[in-house]
C-alpha cells in the first residue's frame, strides 16, 4: 500500500525567504507526482507535475525535484511571498489515475 | 471554461442524521472521483467512476456511504447514518479519462469541497 508523507506539517516563514517543502513515498512504481496547493474553503489547484521519467519541473518561483528510486521529492520556492500562504499537498499517481495524498505542508510566509 | 460544482459548501447535522452532497464535473469529463478529507490530513479516494460505472469503491463505507453517477454526468454521495468520524470535507474531482497505460496522465480538476460537520 502507498504511503505518503511530508515534512514539515507546518512552517512559518519571513517574506522573501526561499524555502523546501518535502514528500516522500514508499512505493516507487508510479507514474507521476504532482504537487498541489489548497486555500482554506477552496478546492485542490494543481502547481507542477513531475512525470516518472523526469527529474524536475520548474514553474516561475517553483521548483519541483523527484527522485522516484529513493521515493523522495521537493517543492522549491523561490522569494516567498505572502501570497504563497496555504498548505501544499504532494500526490502519487498509481494505476487508473489513482491519486495517494500526503498530508501535506501548511505554509505561512509573514510580512 | 467551467469548474467542478459542489453543493451545498457546508452541512452541519446531528449523528445518525442523513446527508447527500451534490457534484456537477466538467462538462465532457468522463471520471468522476469523490474524495474525503479530515482535518490535518490528506484527501483519501472514496469512489471514482468511469461514465456510470464504479472503478474503485475499496475505500468507501459500504455500510452507511453510497454513491451514484446517473446517465455519466452528475454524481450524488449519501451518508446514512452520519457518525461523528464522518466530520470532514468531501471533495469532488473530475478528469477526461482515467486510463491506467504507463505514463498517460489526466489531470484531476477538484471542487471546492462540501465540509460536513456531525455534531
Amino acid at each position: 500500500k502507498q504511503e505518503v508523507t511530508q515534512i514539515p506539517a507546518a512552517l512559518s516563514v519571513p517574506e522573501g525567504e526561499n524555502l523546501v517543502l518535502n514528500c516522500s513515498f514508499t512505493d516507487s512504481a508510479i507514474y507521476n507526482l504532482q504537487w498541489f496547493r489548497q486555500d482554506p474553503g477552496k478546492g485542490l489547484t494543481s502547481l507542477l507535475l513531475i512525470q516518472s521519467s523526469q527529474r524536475e519541473q520548474t514553474s516561475g518561483r517553483l521548483n519541483a525535484s523527484l527522485d522516484k528510486s529513493s521515493g523522495r521529492s521537493t517543492l522549491y520556492i523561490a522569494a516567498s511571498q505572502p501570497g504563497d500562504s496555504a498548505t501544499y499537498l504532494c500526490a502519487v499517481r498509481g494505476g487508473g489515475n489513482k491519486l495517494t495524498f500526503g498530508t501535506g505542508t501548511q505554509l505561512k510566509v509573514e510580512l | 471554461e467551467a469548474g467542478v460544482a459542489q453543493s451545498p459548501r457546508y452541512k452541519i447535522i446531528e449523528k445518525r442524521q442523513s446527508v447527500a452532497f451534490w457534484c456537477n464535473p466538467i462538462s465532457g469529463h468522463a471520471t468522476l472521483y469523490w474524495y474525503q478529507q479530515i482535518l490535518g490530513q490528506g484527501p483519501k479516494l472514496l469512489i471514482q467512476f468511469q461514465n456510470n460505472g464504479v472503478v474503485d469503491d475499496s475505500q468507501l463505507p459500504k455500510d452507511r456511504f453510497s454513491a451514484e453517477r446517473l446517465k455519466g454526468v452528475d454524481s450524488t454521495l449519501k451518508i446514512q447514518p452520519a457518525k461523528l468520524e464522518d466530520s470532514a470535507v468531501y471533495l469532488c474531482a473530475s478528469s477526461l479519462v482515467g486510463g491506467s497505460v504507463a505514463g498517460d496522465f489526466e489531470t484531476q480538476y477538484f471542487g471546492p469541497g462540501t465540509r460536513l460537520l456531525v455534531l
